[in-house]
């Protein structure tokens, strides 16, 4: 079955820890996109990428980093810096129709992330 | 981007329609409408989209005011499946961003 897998569903880290959270795609889609949410909210974009090589910040970037090194693959780090790592994260893929992303977004379960 | 104004929650019965209401007086003209919904614990889900026309699928129909100023996520027979947070997201075509508000909690009650 095609579909985006994150691993693991939960994860715990103590604080001052890096920590890096896997998203893979088989659904042959170009985007990939790293989101966050925070309980009783909306999601928050923090890096997306269209391309191998090449991502772009999203809203709140900092304290976080990404790769896309290969086309099914595009890992979260959630770096020391980052305040408030606590939260629940999801990834997404879309394709590119025509050299423009479409809206449609296809997300994975989730990792839930707790910082200790 | 477009404000989007749900209520905050509904509730409907199993079986029975439900109108889902969105408001978003500041789209511009070539944004998209797009309806996203959220499972307990599970990432969200595409539910429809629509610029202009109403548009119907397996899942929902989206009905799109004249004005395109509001718009309504019609579930023709709800099913407990159905209970979830319901986001409505005016999108420019092309966009990386999808903003998430806060949504709509449905509630379906046996």
């Amino acid at each position: 079955d095609g579909g985006i897998t994150q691993s693991p569903k939960y994860l715990f880290r103590k604080e001052g820890q890096n920590v890096t959270l896997s998203c893979e795609q088989n659904l042959n889609h170009d985007a990939m996109y790293w989101y966050r949410q925070d309980p009783g909210q909306g999601l928050r974009l923090i890096y997306y990428s269209q391309i191998v090589n090449d991502f772009q910040k999203g809203d709140i970037a900092e304290g976080y980093s990404v790769s896309r090194e290969k086309k099914e693959s595009f890992p979260l780090t959630v770096t020391s810096a980052q305040k408030n790592p606590t939260a629940f994260y999801l990834c997404a893929s879309s394709i590119i129709a025509g050299g423009t992303l479409t809206n449609e977004q296809f997300f994975g379960p989730g990792t839930r992330l707790t910082v200790l | 981007d477009a404000k989007t104004t749900q209520p905050n929650s509904m509730e409907s019965n199993e079986e029975e329609p439900v109108h889902l209401p969105c408001n978003h007086s500041t789209i511009s003209g070539t944004d998209y409408i797009h309806w996203y919904r959220q499972l307990p614990s599970q990432g969200p889900e595409y539910v429809i989209h629509g610029l202009t026309s109403n548009v119907n699928n397996r899942m929902a129909s989206l009905a799109i005011a004249e004005d395109r100023k509001s718009s309504t996520l019609i579930l023709h027979r709800a099913t407990l499946r159905d209970a979830a947070v319901y986001y409505c997201i005016p999108t420019q075509g092309g966009s990386e961003k999808l903003v998430f508000g806060k949504g709509m909690k449905l509630t379906v009650n046996p």
